[in-house]
């Protein structure tokens, strides 16, 4: 089955640091990879999506960027975060007949 | 677009109370629907899910039937358990690039 390691569980960052979250899937090959975010009182939205290396589309104009450097790695990143930005953000992966969608723990970013 | 709407909460109920929440969708041709759970702290984690009209997903005590003449996948429990407090997020899947589509979120807390 698919696995999803997702780092870190939180984090803490200053107003126009740089951010970079990864994500990496064991168990299974050429999945759909999803960044989901959760901001406070609201529910998941959907940023980026990639169906393989080095394709990325986004779901919602951002201060934001995504990167899929290898078939089962996938990294959000930004140059410069706002305030805004905070928030939980899911990694997830999806694979047909591997046993469907599988999220990562989720990292919490709080921008400080 | 695609959308789904979630009752609002937090939903607070007793321990062996009767739990629904209601959901409803808006889809281009014929959506799976899905139930996800996330405890506190923790990652979602599929609940149910159900793929097309008629259907029943069904887990732990708790239900959902895939309605397509309202639209609608209320998730309903019989007794909920204080192990049941998490938040609850009612989804559909598209076949775009197999993007899951989230409602807001309903928040359940039981008490003794």
């Amino acid at each position: 089955s698919q696995t999803i390691h997702q780092w870190p569980a939180t984090l803490v960052q200053p107003v126009g640091s740089p951010l970079s979250l990864e994500c990496t899937v064991e168990g299974t090959s050429n999945p759909n990879l999803y960044w989901y975010r959760q901001a406070a009182g609201r529910g998941l939205q959907l940023l980026f999506y990639s169906v393989g290396i080095g394709q990325i589309s986004s779901e919602v104009p951002q201060n934001l960027s995504a990167s899929r450097p290898q078939d089962r790695q996938f990294i959000l990143s930004s140059k410069k975060l706002l305030l805004s930005d905070s928030g939980f953000y899911l990694c997830a992966c999806f694979r047909q007949g591997a046993g469907g969608y599988t999220f990562g723990s989720g990292t919490r970013l709080t921008v400080v | 677009g695609n959308s789904v709407t979630q009752m609002e909460g937090p939903v607070t109920l007793s321990e062996e109370a009767f739990l629904t929440i209601n959901c409803t969708y808006t889809a281009t041709g014929y959506p799976s629907l899905f139930w996800y759970v996330q405890y506190p702290g923790e990652g979602l984690q599929l609940l149910l899910k159900a793929t097309k009209a008629d259907d029943k997903g069904s887990n732990k005590g708790f239900e959902a039937t895939y309605r397509k003449e309202t639209t609608s996948f209320h998730l309903e429990k019989g007794s909920v358990q204080v192990s049941d407090s998490a938040v609850y997020f009612c989804a559909l899947k598209t076949g775009t690039a197999s993007k899951l589509t989230f409602g807001t979120g309903t928040r359940l807390q039981v008490t003794l």
